[in-house]
C-alpha cells in the first residue's frame, strides 16, 4: 500500500485478555517502530525494528509487551493480560533506512490503534 | 537524561496570523529533526525536517528554524489557517549504538480561531 496500515483501528477488551496489534509497513522499508500515546500525551517509544531484529527493546513497559516482525514486512505487538493502563493509542511508524546502521531518516507513521481495556 | 520538550503546550493564534511553536532538546549529538502534526484522531504526519549542518528550511507556509547553541528548535507557519489546528510534535533523531534513536516532545496543541 501506499501507506503505513494498522489494525484493528479500535480494540475494546477486557482486563486480563491477550490482545494483538498489526502493523503493515510501507514497502521496502526496513526500518519499523511501535509507540504508546495515552491520551492528551506525547509519543512513548515501544521497540525498534530494523530488519526481523529488534536491537532497541529498550521502552516496552513490562513482560507482559512483546513484538515480532516477519519477512521484514508485517509486524505485531502482542499484550498479554492487559491492565486498563495499557489503554492508549498505539501507533507503528517505519522509515526506508537503505543504509541500516549509521543512518538517520523520516518515519511515517500508520493511523494508530485505539485500544480501551474495561 | 536526553528530553525532548516543548515550552507551552497550549497556543491560540487568530486565522492569518502567524504561529510559532518552539521545542528545546538536550541531546547534542542529534543530527535530524522532524516536525509532525497529528489531528484528531490520526497518526502523526511528516511537516518539515531539518539536519543539523543547516540552520533554516523553508517549506509551503513553514519554517523550521534550528539554533544548535542553545539546542532550540521552532516551527513557523505563516498564515495560519483554521486546518493548522491540530497538535505538533518536535522530534530529535540521533544514533544511539550504530542505530536511529527518536525522542519526541510531549506536543504543543495550535487552536486557530476563525
Amino acid at each position: 500500500g501506499a501507506g503505513v496500515s494498522q489494525s484493528p483501528s479500535n480494540k475494546v477488551t477486557e482486563k486480563g485478555k491477550d490482545v494483538e496489534l498489526r502493523c503493515d509497513p510501507i514497502s521496502g522499508h526496513t526500518a519499523l517502530y511501535w509507540y504508546r500515546q495515552r491520551l492528551g500525551q506525547g509519543l512513548e517509544f515501544l521497540i525498534y525494528f530494523q530488519g526481523n531484529s529488534a536491537p532497541d527493546k529498550s521502552g516496552l513497559p513490562s513482560d507482559r509487551f512483546s513484538a515480532e516482525r516477519t519477512g521484514e514486512s508485517v509486524s505485531t505487538l502482542t499484550i498479554q493480560r492487559t491492565q486498563q493502563e495499557d489503554s492508549a493509542v498505539y501507533l507503528c511508524a517505519s522509515s526506508l533506512q537503505r543504509g541500516g546502521r549509521g543512518f538517520t531518516d523520516t518515519q511515517y507513521f500508520g493511523p494508530g490503534t485505539r485500544l480501551t481495556v474495561l | 537524561g536526553e528530553s525532548v520538550g516543548l515550552h507551552l503546550p497550549t497556543l491560540s493564534v487568530q486565522e492569518g496570523d502567524n504561529s510559532i511553536i518552539n521545542c528545546a532538546y538536550s541531546n547534542s549529538a542529534s543530527d535530524y529533526f522532524i516536525w509532525y502534526k497529528q489531528e484528531s484522531g490520526k497518526g502523526p504526519q511528516f511537516i518539515i525536517d531539518i539536519r543539523s549542518n543547516m540552520d533554516k528550511r523553508q517549506g509551503q507556509r513553514v519554517t523550521v528554524l534550528l539554533n544548535k547553541t542553545v539546542k532550540h528548535l521552532s516551527l513557523q507557519i505563516a498564515a495560519t489557517q483554521p486546518g493548522d489546528s491540530a497538535v505538533y510534535f518536535c522530534a530529535e533523531i540521533g544514533l544511539s549504538g550504530g542505530y536511529q534513536k527518536v525522542t519526541f516532545g510531549t506536543g504543543t496543541k495550535l487552536q486557530v480561531i476563525p
